[in-house]
C-alpha cells in the first residue's frame, strides 16, 4: 500500500524558515517525479514544486521561486521543501503527493494527510 | 482568480446525472495538455478520480467519467449517490505559467 507522511508543518514568524518532510513508503521511491502540492480555503489548491526520480531536476511555481527549495533523499524514501523568507500568503495545508505521467501532462495519484503551515508574529 | 475555471457548486437528487465543466484558454486545455480530476472530502487530501482526460483509476466506480468539448472539459457522474457529495477539482497544465494548475473546485450537493 502507498503511503505518503508528511511531517514538520507549524508556526513560523514572517520572514523565518522552515523544512517539511515526506516519507513514502509501499513503492519503488527512485521510480517517480513527486510533487508538494498545497490548499487553502481561499485559494484552493496550488501545485507549489515538484522534482525528478534522482533529483537532478526541479520545478516551482512563480510565487514560490527563489524561496522554496525542494530535496529528496532516495536512500532515506523522503522528499523536503525547505521554505525560507515565509509570508502570510504562504499559510496553507501542504501534502506531499506522488506523480504520474509524463512531464507537462503529470497527475497526482497519490496524496499524503498534509501538514499545516502558519505563518504569524 | 483560477486558470482553470470550474462553477462554484452543482446539485443533483440521488440517481441524478450531474456535470462539471473545467474552462481553460489556448495555453492550457486549449493547447491538449491532459486533464485531471479529483474529489475530496472536507478534511482529507484529494484523491485522483480521472486521469488524462478520460481515464479511471482502479476501484472508481463506472459512474464516473471524464470527457472533452473545445476548450472544456467536464466530469459527468451518472446515478448520483449520497456519497458523492464532495468537493472536485480539475488540473492541468499551463503553457505559459509553465506551471501545474487546478480550478477553483465544485462543490456537489446530493439534494
Amino acid at each position: 500500500e502507498v503511503q505518503l507522511v508528511e511531517s514538520g508543518g507549524g508556526l513560523v514568524q514572517p520572514g523565518g524558515s522552515l523544512t517539511l518532510s515526506c516519507v513514502a513508503s509501499g513503492f519503488t521511491f527512485t521510480n517517480y517525479w513527486m510533487s508538494w502540492v498545497r490548499q487553502t480555503p481561499e485559494k484552493g489548491l496550488e501545485w507549489v514544486a515538484n522534482i525528478n526520480e534522482g533529483g537532478t531536476e526541479a520545478f516551482y511555481v512563480n510565487s514560490v521561486k527563489g524561496r522554496f527549495t525542494i530535496s529528496r533523499d532516495n536512500a532515506r524514501n523522503s522528499m523536503f521543501l525547505q521554505m525560507d523568507s515565509l509570508r502570510a500568503d504562504d499559510v496553507a495545508v501542504y501534502y506531499c503527493a506522488r506523480d504520474q505521467g509524463r512531464r507537462r501532462r503529470q497527475y497526482r495519484d497519490h496524496w499524503g494527510q498534509g501538514t499545516l503551515l502558519t505563518v504569524s508574529s | 482568480q483560477s486558470v482553470l475555471t470550474q462553477p462554484p457548486s452543482v446539485s443533483g437528487a440521488p440517481g441524478q446525472r450531474v456535470t462539471i465543466s473545467c474552462t481553460g484558454s489556448s495555453s492550457n486545455i486549449g493547447a491538449d495538455y491532459d486533464v485531471h480530476w479529483y474529489q475530496q472530502y472536507p478534511g482529507t487530501a484529494p484523491k485522483v478520480l480521472i486521469y488524462a482526460n478520460s481515464n479511471r483509476p482502479s476501484g472508481v466506480p463506472d459512474r464516473f467519467s471524464g470527457s472533452k468539448s473545445g476548450t472544456s472539459h467536464f466530469l459527468a457522474i451518472s446515478g448520483l449517490q449520497a456519497e458523492d457529495e464532495a468537493d472536485y477539482y480539475c488540473q492541468s497544465y499551463d503553457a505559459s505559467l509553465s506551471d501545474y494548475v487546478f480550478g477553483a473546485g465544485t462543490k456537489v450537493t446530493v439534494l
